[in-house]
């Protein structure tokens, strides 16, 4: 069955830091990969996306990476700041044809000042 | 401030009722999504509306409806409520069902809380 994992549900870094978080899939042929940010007891925002074709995507302190062999997207958060605490979701679409996203669990970010 | 609204911000209600959760999409949207988020669960799809016509279905109950109206605002009602289906529910909109990327805009939630 397909299947999306945040590895780490928790992920403690020291302000400055670059923080790097891991997105794996399985019995997926995503077309795009999406991020999203998720304070608590708020909904989602997005933050990027990357397709089946791009390896790398970059948007202000944030690059994503997408790995299509290895099933993998790498979330990255460089120069962290304590305002970047939250929680970060990582939600698939398997193609055009699918309207559906499907949301790892997430994991939650704390920049330690 | 995504634009997409949702009411009411809290419900509390007990076991067997029936409540409806209504969502605003942002203007011009024409996709309206329904999730609920547990702390077990995480996100989870429930539905998804396009221009009043039920475009895809995840794991609802079927105990779980929607609509969505000519004035594209959305309500999903849920009947029968059991202690489980205490949650949050978002609503989330979008352009268009498919072919570019559609980053989906989410509203702020409906805390239901079955007792």
């Amino acid at each position: 069955s397909q299947k999306i994992e945040q590895n780490s549900e928790a992920l403690n870094i020291q302000e400055g830091k670059t923080a790097t978080l891991t997105c794996n899939y399985t019995n997926y042929s995503p077309a795009y990969l999406q991020w999203y940010r998720q304070d608590p007891g708020r909904g989602p925002v997005f933050l990027l996306l990357i397709r089946e074709n791009e390896k790398e995507k970059r948007k202000e302190r944030l690059k994503v990476t997408f790995d299509t062999t290895l099933k993998q997207s790498l979330f990255h958060i460089t120069a962290s700041q304590p305002a970047d605490s939250a929680t970060y979701l990582c939600a698939l679409r398997s193609g055009a044809g699918s309207y559906q996203l499907t949301f790892g669990k997430g994991t939650k970010l704390s920049v330690i000042p | 401030d995504s634009g997409v609204t949702q009411t009411p911000k809290h419900l509390i209600t007990a076991t067997g009722q029936r409540v409806t959760l209504r969502c605003s999409p942002r203007s011009g949207d024409l996709s309206v999504y329904w999730y609920q988020q547990s702390l077990d669960q995480g996100l989870q799809f429930l539905i998804q509306y396009y221009n009043g016509e039920e475009r895809a279905k995840g794991n609802i109950l079927e105990r779980f409806s929607a609509q969505q109206f000519p004035d594209l605002h959305s309500e999903l009602n849920l009947s029968s409520l059991e202690l489980g289906d205490s949650a949050l529910y978002f609503c989330a909109s979008s352009v268009r069902t498919s072919g570019v990327s559609n980053e989906q805009f989410f509203g702020p939630g409906t805390r239901l809380t079955v007792l």
